[in-house]
């Protein structure tokens, strides 16, 4: 399985912009770069998650590195709410390779 | 639109007895299922998971087993619980479409004692 790597917490602010990063070195040409995140006590929620170009939605945006090595999550206003673990994972789409594996993810902290 | 249901919530079991968790999901058809175990402090854990109707694949030897007797319906049981089976139990189902997001259950908190 391709293998994701990303610090282990992260501090922010409220009301400031926060950059997750992850790098996936391994990454294959068919693997999606997915993002979740975990709440205390509730399942992961997905995020957002792309192929190759920059993606935004409602919750997020995603900047993937033109070599796909590595992806950086980015929250443009932190509120206390976004404060969980954030997992970056490699996702192909076919097969075996669909399967979800979590990492151990990054620990955000968000601060008034 | 589709959702998932687990049950139940919480679970109390004394160490030896058996366990069954059903997993459904609604509003899709052929999902991938999965389940997941996160044991306190620690990150998720695949344990199965069914990309069709008695497909499973076993992530890691345990004392658990999973079945998919129908298309939407996923159940993961043991013969004999141990304390080490303690844990976030959590079901998810994604379509296999464009590597698309997975949705997850609200989990079930099971206590071996």
């Amino acid at each position: 399985d391709a293998k994701t790597t990303q610090p282990n917490s992260m501090e922010s602010n409220e009301e400031e912009p926060v950059h997750l990063p992850c790098n996936h070195s391994t990454i294959s040409g068919t693997d999606y770069i997915h993002w979740y995140r975990q709440l205390p006590s509730q399942g992961p929620e997905y995020v957002i998650h792309g192929l190759t170009s920059n993606v935004n939605n409602r919750m997020a945006s995603l900047a993937i590195a033109e070599d796909r090595k590595s992806s950086t999550l980015i929250l443009h206003r932190a509120t206390l709410r976004d404060a969980a673990v954030y997992y970056c994972i490699l996702r192909g789409n076919t097969g075996t390779a669909s399967k979800l594996t979590f990492g151990t993810g990054t620990r955000l902290q968000v601060t008034l | 639109s589709q959702t998932i249901h687990q049950w139940p919530a919480t679970l109390v079991q004394p160490v030896g007895s058996p366990l069954s968790l059903e997993c459904t999901v609604e509003g899709t058809s052929n999902p991938n299922l999965y389940w997941y175990r996160q044991a306190a402090g620690r990150g998720l854990q695949l344990l199965f998971y069914s990309v069709g109707i008695g497909q499973i694949s076993s992530e890691v030897p345990q004392n658990l087993s999973a079945s998919r007797p129908q298309d939407r319906q996923f159940i993961l049981s043991s013969k004999k619980l141990l304390l080490s089976d303690s844990g976030f139990y959590l079901c998810a189902w994604s379509v296999l479409r464009d590597a698309s997001e997975a949705f997850f259950g609200q989990g079930t908190r099971l206590t071996v004692v």
